[in-house]
C-alpha cells in the first residue's frame, strides 16, 4: 500500500510563513487533503482539492501540488495555528480502496 | 449543517468486542463514505475503514480480519465492530463523512476528504 510522509515539526515565528510538505506516489493521482488537529479536538478540514478551504477557514492557509509532493502554506501565522497537520488522500495502488495519512506534522508558532 | 454524533462503550477488556455508532444529522445519507478513524494516545490517525449507504464497505488491511462496518440507512446512522480487541486498540476514534471527486477526467486525477467528523470517543483497553 501506498504511504504518506510528513516532517514531524516545523516551527514558525509569529506572522512568517511556514510550508509543511506530504510526499507520497498516491499524490500523482490525488490531490491532498489537510486537517489541523489541536489538543484534545477533532481534526478540522483545512484544505482540500487543488486549493480550497471549506467554509470558516482563514485565507492565510493554502495548499498546492508537484509531482508527488503536496504542501501547505500558513502565510501569516498566527498563535491559533499552533498544531498538528495531517495529509490524506486514497491509495492509488490498486483499486483505490484504502485511506492514508501522513504521519502528522507538529508546528510551533514561537 | 451536517452533524455527526458518535457513542459506544469507552472501556473494554481484552478479547471483548468494540462497539460504536454515529448517526448523521442535517444531510443525506447518500452519495458519501462513512469513515471510521482512530488515534492511539500520542500517536497520528489511521483509517480503520468506510461504508457507502448502499453498504459497499473497504477495509484497513491490517484491521480487515476484526473489522465490520454496517449503515442503517433508515436511521441515518453506520457503526463499527471491532473484534478480539488488545491494549493495541486503545485509541480515540473518529467517525467522518468522506467524498471523492474527479477533477481531470482525462489523466484520472482525484481528491479525496473527510469534512465532517465527530468529537471522537476514547475507548481504553485494559484488564
Amino acid at each position: 500500500s501506498s504511504e504518506l510522509t510528513q516532517d514531524p515539526a516545523v516551527s514558525v515565528a509569529l506572522g512568517q510563513t511556514v510550508r509543511i510538505t506530504c510526499q507520497g506516489d498516491s499524490l500523482r493521482r490525488y490531490y491532498a487533503s489537510w486537517y489541523q488537529q489541536k489538543p484534545g479536538q477533532a481534526p478540522v478540514l483545512v484544505i482540500y482539492g487543488k486549493n480550497n478551504r471549506p467554509s470558516g477557514i482563514p485565507h492565510r492557509f493554502s495548499g498546492s501540488s508537484s509531482g508527488n509532493t503536496a504542501s501547505l502554506t500558513i502565510t501569516g501565522a498566527q498563535a491559533e495555528d499552533e498544531a498538528d497537520y495531517y495529509c490524506n488522500s486514497r491509495d492509488s495502488s490498486g483499486n483505490h480502496r484504502d485511506v492514508v495519512f501522513g504521519g502528522g506534522t507538529k508546528v510551533t508558532v514561537l | 449543517q451536517v452533524q455527526l454524533q458518535q457513542w459506544g462503550a469507552g472501556l473494554l477488556k481484552p478479547s471483548e468486542t468494540l462497539s460504536l455508532t454515529c448517526v448523521v444529522y442535517g444531510g443525506s445519507f447518500s452519495g458519501y463514505y462513512w469513515t471510521w478513524i482512530r488515534q492511539p494516545p500520542g500517536k497520528g490517525l489511521e483509517w480503520i475503514g468506510e461504508i457507502n449507504h448502499s453498504g459497499s464497505t473497504n477495509y484497513n488491511p491490517s484491521l480487515k480480519s476484526r473489522v465490520t462496518i454496517s449503515v442503517d440507512t433508515s436511521r441515518n446512522q453506520f457503526s463499527l465492530k471491532l473484534t478480539s480487541v488488545t491494549a493495541a486498540d486503545t485509541a480515540v476514534y473518529y467517525c467522518a463523512r468522506a467524498d471523492i471527486v474527479l477533477v481531470e477526467a482525462a489523466q484520472l486525477v482525484y481528491y479525496y476528504y473527510m469534512d465532517v467528523w465527530g468529537k471522537g470517543t476514547t475507548v481504553t483497553v485494559s484488564s
